[in-house]
């Protein structure tokens, strides 16, 4: 079983619709994630924290569920300059001390006009 | 302030050659990470540093591949007798207490 796992996509959406992205992560252990946004031949970009609690940015909602070992991200009322891949990310600290981090291999999100 | 920087952005060698890829990270980021990116592919991880220790090189994919670290600054990544199959795009990120990870633009390398 990968670390990380997403559902590669493409996802197809109208502007204007809500969709989310799911992650699963195998390693309970993990400690700390994130998603980040990667638009064609660029690099990626930290999109966003995702928090225990639940976190909100704007259009975009992350939730963690520890319990299912899985994060979301919930993007409302799509806009074009939304369409790219989105990466999950995982991090864990094993003993050592050092990160391990882990990125998934990417949803990918095209919002049709 | 700056960001991860790269260099070169682009370089073109020959099947053979032996090619050198430098980062420079954020000014007291003590973590660095070098990945490799394939055309239409997912990040694949090489090494791991903190400080000037790579305490995580699992992800380098054969003896070709090193790298190293000048104490908690810039990373050279060298490839040794390239191979087609190394062309890619190599992305360097630095990263905070936080974790949070902050990408250079990548160098992309073709061999021919």
């Amino acid at each position: 079983r990968k670390e990380v796992e997403q559902d590669p996509g493409p996802f197809n959406v109208p502007e204007g619709a809500t969709v989310a992205f799911n992650c699963t992560y195998s390693n309970s252990a993990s400690q700390s994630f994130f998603w980040y946004r990667q638009d064609c031949r660029k690099e990626p970009k930290l999109l966003m924290s995702v928090y225990s609690s639940g976190n909100e940015d704007g259009r975009f909602t992350a939730q963690l569920n520890r319990a299912s070992q899985y994060i979301s991200l919930l993007i409302r009322d799509s806009k074009l300059s939304d369409s790219a891949t989105y990466l999950c990310v995982v991090n864990i600290n094993p003993s050592g001390g050092y990160q391990k981090v882990t990125f998934g291999t990417g949803t990918k999100l095209q919002v049709i006009p | 302030g700056a960001g991860v920087s790269q260099s070169p952005s682009n370089k073109v060698t020959e099947k053979g050659k032996d090619v050198e890829l430098r980062c420079d990270p954020i000014s007291g980021h003590t973590a660095l990470y070098w990945y490799r990116q394939r055309l239409g592919q997912g990040l694949e991880f090489l090494i791991y540093f903190q400080g000037n220790s790579a305490p995580d090189k699992s992800g380098l994919p054969s003896d070709r591949f090193s790298a190293e670290r000048t104490g908690e600054s810039v990373s050279t990544l060298t490839i040794q007798r390239t191979q087609q199959e190394d062309s890619a795009v190599y992305l360097c990120a630095s990263s905070d207490p936080m974790v949070t990870q902050y990408f250079g633009p990548g160098t992309r390398l073709l061999v021919l």
